[in-house]
Order: structure tokens, then C-alpha cells, then sequence
């Protein structure tokens, strides 16, 4: 199957910072990347979709400019949490879908586990 | 918007069934999905029923009912390493990019020896 990579897997920051998430599609090109928040015990929740090419779509109540993504290129994905706060603190997760592959199935990265102190 | 409901919690012994069950709600519907995801690890997708019926893989199947807005997912002959959260997902319609999915809460399996 498709391998989605993310780095870094676990990062610490101080409050007010900003943190970059890189999401990578190894093995396949993926023209829709999918940003995802999980809190402990909690579901995911789809954050935004990621385009290659052109600007991201935000699920509703979140915060664009807090939140950023690009979509460089076909095989990377990046979010970056500005400004961050310790209600940040989360496991974020991205997936690619491979269009060779059927377009139902999304492979996921194994996560960054953000802590903001 | 999205509604998926499924059980919380789940147990059984090594060899048992157990069976996972996912209401919905959605605004459009492109077919169920089950997804695995192990503690502190990525979720692992298991199967996808885009129409009704029962599809199997493996010791995995997976059921489609999409009059009642209803699905299950069927896990025989367990394992202790089939101990870990299943969430059922949803494709939804909003807007014109197809693909984003809308998790349920997730059921928690443990697996008994």
C-alpha cells in the first residue's frame, strides 16, 4: 500500500511559537492531502483539505490564519499552528489519497503529537 | 452536517466475534468506511461498502445497509492484537472535493486471552 510519512512524529514548544507539520506522500503522488486533529480518546476531526496548487478549504470553526497550509507540491503537504497555545496540544494527523489506488481509501501518516507548555 | 453513532466500548475473549455497529447521518452519502487505529498510532483502513450488502476480508467483514442508514463491521475469530479503536467514517458531499471523511467517535475492542 501507500506510505504517508510526517515529521516530526513528536514536537515541544513554548506558547506563542509556531510549529511546521510536514506530510509526505512517498510512494505516490497526491494531489489532496487531509489535515486531521485527534484529542485523546476522541475521534478525528477533519481540520481542512489540502490542494496541490491552490489554497486549502477550512472545515468550519477552524481558524485559517492560525492554521496554515500548503500544498507545494505533489508530495508534500505542510501545516504550520501559529501562535501557539497550550489548548493546541493535540495528535495531528494527514492522509493522501492515491488516485491509482481507487479514490475511497486514505492512507494516513503516523501523526505529530503537539505539546504546547 | 455529519452524525455517526457507534458503541464506546467493546469486549470479548481470543476466538470470540464481535460485531461494531455505525448509525449515520449525513448530508450525502458516498459509501462507509472502517478504520483501525492502534494506541498512539495512525489509523489503518479495513474496508469500504459504497453499496448494500456484506463484503468480507479475511476474518474482517464489513455490512452496508444504506436504507437505514446503517452499517456494521463483523471481527471473528479475535485476536489479542486485534485489541485497539475501530472508527467508522463517511464520505460526505460539502462542496466540490470529494474523499473528505467524517469519523464516528470510535469504539474501543479489548481482547481478552
Amino acid at each position: 500500500g501507500a506510505v504517508v510519512s510526517q515529521h516530526p512524529s513528536r514536537v515541544i514548544c513554548k506558547s506563542g511559537t509556531s510549529v511546521k507539520i510536514e506530510c509526505r506522500s512517498l510512494d505516490f503522488q497526491a494531489t489532496t492531502m487531509f489535515w486531521y486533529r485527534q484529542f485523546p480518546k476522541q475521534s478525528l476531526m477533519l481540520m481542512a483539505t489540502s490542494n496541490e496548487g491552490s489554497k486549502a478549504t477550512y472545515e468550519q470553526g477552524v481558524e485559517k490564519d492560525k492554521f496554515l497550509i500548503n500544498h507545494a507540491s505533489l508530495t508534500l503537504s505542510t501545516l504550520t499552528v501559529t501562535s501557539a497555545h497550550p489548548e493546541d496540544s493535540s495528535f495531528y494527523i494527514c492522509s493522501a489519497r492515491d488516485p491509482d489506488w481507487g479514490d475511497y481509501e486514505q492512507y494516513f501518516g503516523p501523526g505529530t503529537r503537539l505539546t504546547v507548555t | 452536517g455529519q452524525s455517526l453513532e457507534q458503541p464506546s466500548e467493546v469486549t470479548a475473549v481470543e476466538g470470540a466475534i464481535v460485531q461494531i455497529n455505525c448509525t449515520y447521518q449525513t448530508s450525502g452519502f458516498y459509501g462507509l468506511s472502517w478504520y483501525q487505529q492502534h494506541d498512539g498510532g495512525a489509523p489503518t483502513f479495513l474496508s469500504y461498502n459504497a453499496l448494500d450488502g456484506l463484503e468480507e476480508t479475511g476474518r474482517f467483514s464489513s455490512f452496508l445497509s444504506r436504507s437505514d442508514s446503517y452499517g456494521y463491521l463483523l471481527l471473528q475469530e479475535l485476536q489479542m492484537k486485534d485489541s485497539a479503536s475501530y472508527f467508522c467514517a463517511v464520505r460526505g458531499d460539502r462542496g466540490s472535493t470529494l474523499g473528505r471523511l467524517y469519523f464516528g467517535r470510535g469504539t474501543q475492542l479489548t481482547v481478552w486471552p
